[in-house]
C-alpha cells in the first residue's frame, strides 16, 4: 500500500516570499491533517479535513496560511508571505476515520525561511 | 499549564535496561491516547494506542491513569534500535472533530 506522499521534500525561500506544499493521502482515507513541527517540539495541528470539509483550523494563522482539499483527496498548504518563524517541517497525515484511528504521516517538507 | 506535557529528556540508558516515561494531560475529559515514535529527521509512526485497561505489545507496556491524568510507556530489555523520540498524543474529546494534541516528545538514547 502506498503511503502518504508529500512534495517538495525541502524548500528554501526568503522572508516575504510565498510557498506551497502538496500532499496526497493514502487512498480511501477521509481524514487529512497538516501539522507544523518546529525543531525540538512536537507536531502542532494546523488544519484537519474530513473529506473536503474543514473540521478544525483553530491553530492555522489565517492571515498568512491557507489550505484546501479539493475533491476530498489531495491537499495543498500555502504560506503567503512567509516569516522567519515559519521555518519548520510541515507534516501531512491521513487516517481512515476518526480520532481512534492511526494517523499515517508523510515524510514532511522541511522549510527554511531566510 | 500545557495541555499535554512530557519530560523532554534525554534519557540515556544502557542496553537491556528498563525505562519508563510519563505524559500528563490537563483535560480530564480526554478520551483517546496514543504513543508515537519519531526517529531523527523522520516522520512520527504509531507505536501503540493506550486503552483504559492498559495494554502490552512485546517489550512495550502502556498504562492510563485517569485519576492522576497521565499515561505512561514502559520499555523493557531496551535495544539500541529503541533510540528515538517518543511522542504522547491526546484527543481531548475522542471525536473526529476535535483537536489532537501532541506532546513535545521524550528523547531516549540507548547506549551499548
Amino acid at each position: 500500500e502506498a503511503g502518504v506522499a508529500q512534495s517538495p521534500r525541502y524548500k528554501i525561500i526568503e522572508k516575504r516570499q510565498s510557498v506551497a506544499f502538496w500532499c496526497n493521502p493514502i487512498s480511501g482515507h477521509a481524514t487529512l491533517y497538516w501539522y507544523q513541527q518546529i525543531l525540538g517540539q512536537g507536531p502542532k495541528l494546523l488544519i484537519q479535513f474530513q473529506n473536503n470539509g474543514v473540521v478544525d483550523d483553530s491553530q492555522l494563522p489565517k492571515d498568512r496560511f491557507s489550505a484546501e482539499r479539493l475533491k476530498g483527496v489531495d491537499s495543498t498548504l500555502k504560506i503567503q508571505p512567509a516569516k522567519l518563524e515559519d521555518s519548520a517541517v510541515y507534516l501531512c497525515a491521513s487516517s481512515s476515520g476518526g480520532s481512534y484511528n492511526e494517523q499515517f504521516f508523510g515524510p514532511g517538507t522541511r522549510l527554511t525561511v531566510l | 499549564r500545557k495541555e499535554v506535557e512530557q519530560d523532554p529528556g534525554p534519557f540515556n540508558v544502557p542496553e537491556g535496561a528498563t525505562v519508563a516515561f510519563n505524559c500528563t494531560y490537563s483535560n480530564s475529559a480526554s478520551q483517546s491516547f496514543f504513543w508515537y515514535r519519531q526517529d531523527c529527521r523522520k516522520e512520527p509512526k504509531l507505536l501503540m494506542s493506550v486503552y483504559s485497561s492498559g495494554n502490552e505489545d512485546g517489550r512495550f507496556t502502556a498504562q492510563l491513569n485517569r485519576a492522576s491524568q497521565y499515561i505512561s510507556l514502559l520499555i523493557r530489555d531496551s535495544k539500541l534500535s529503541d533510540s528515538a523520540t517518543y511522542l504522547c498524543v491526546v484527543n481531548p474529546s475522542g471525536s473526529s472533530a476535535s483537536k489532537i494534541i501532541f506532546g513535545s516528545g521524550t528523547r531516549l538514547s540507548i547506549r551499548p
